[in-house]
């Protein structure tokens, strides 16, 4: 089993519609839990974190977590062309160690 | 601006000639990773360093070596370089204060012929 699992998709979701990604994890020590956004050629950038059980919200962005399941999802409302790009879970398994998932693309179509 | 930088973005080389990719940021972080990432294959950490001369395997560390002689450098060196390494590389910078968040370099496309 991988350490971090997503769908990679792609996930096609309607200009405007709500936008669910989703995460698995085996890590249960696992403590910090994040989303990046990739676009294609570029970097990961960093979208949201999330620390404690419960949802969290930034804009359009809600993050959600469930350590008892061991997912943790990202909601993205109103969703625009703009959000199209591939989208990775990491999560922080030591003091050191970041895991990244392999990613889900994500196409919001007009 | 708070950045980490990262060169060359682009290289193209032969089997077996020694390479080296520069990575720099000037947010005095202590920890400093490198990455590659390859299609279905995510991130993959290949060294890190938690601090000036502390460095320490990642995931995939074969066929590459690092060092951390100054805070703000990390450099990545392929001593001979072999096409299974051709992949797009991504150094990255963090502290363990404000959530862990980490900054990424633009990255470096490298083919190996």
């Amino acid at each position: 089993q991988k350490e971090v699992e997503q769908n990679s998709g792609p996930l096609s979701v309607p200009e405007g519609a709500i936008a669910s990604l989703n995460c698995t994890y085996s890590d249960r020590g696992s403590q910090s839990f994040f989303w990046y956004r990739q676009y294609s050629g570029k970097s990961p950038e960093l979208i949201m974190s999330i620390y404690s059980n419960g949802d969290k919200e930034d804009g359009r962005f809600t993050a959600q977590l469930n350590k008892a399941s061991q997912y943790v999802s990202l909601l993205i409302r109103d969703s625009q062309p703009s959000d199209s790009a591939t989208y990775l879970c990491a999560l922080g398994s030591s003091a050191s160690k970041i895991i990244f998932g392999s990613g889900t693309r994500l196409s919001i179509r007009p | 601006e708070a950045q980490v930088t990262q060169n060359p973005r682009y290289l193209i080389t032969v089997t077996g000639k020694k390479l080296t990719v520069t990575c720099s940021q000037n947010m005095n972080h202590e920890y400093m990773s490198w990455y590659r990432q390859d299609p279905g294959l995510g991130l993959r950490q290949i060294y890190y360093s938690m601090n000036v001369e502390v460095t320490d395997k990642g995931d995939v560390p074969e066929g590459y070596k690092v060092s951390r002689k100054e805070k703000r450098n990390f450099p990545l060196i392929l001593e001979s370089p072999s096409p299974n390494q051709t992949s797009l590389y991504f150094c990255a910078s963090r502290t363990p204060a404000g959530g862990n968040e980490q900054f990424f370099g633009p990255g470096t496309r490298l083919t190996v012929l």
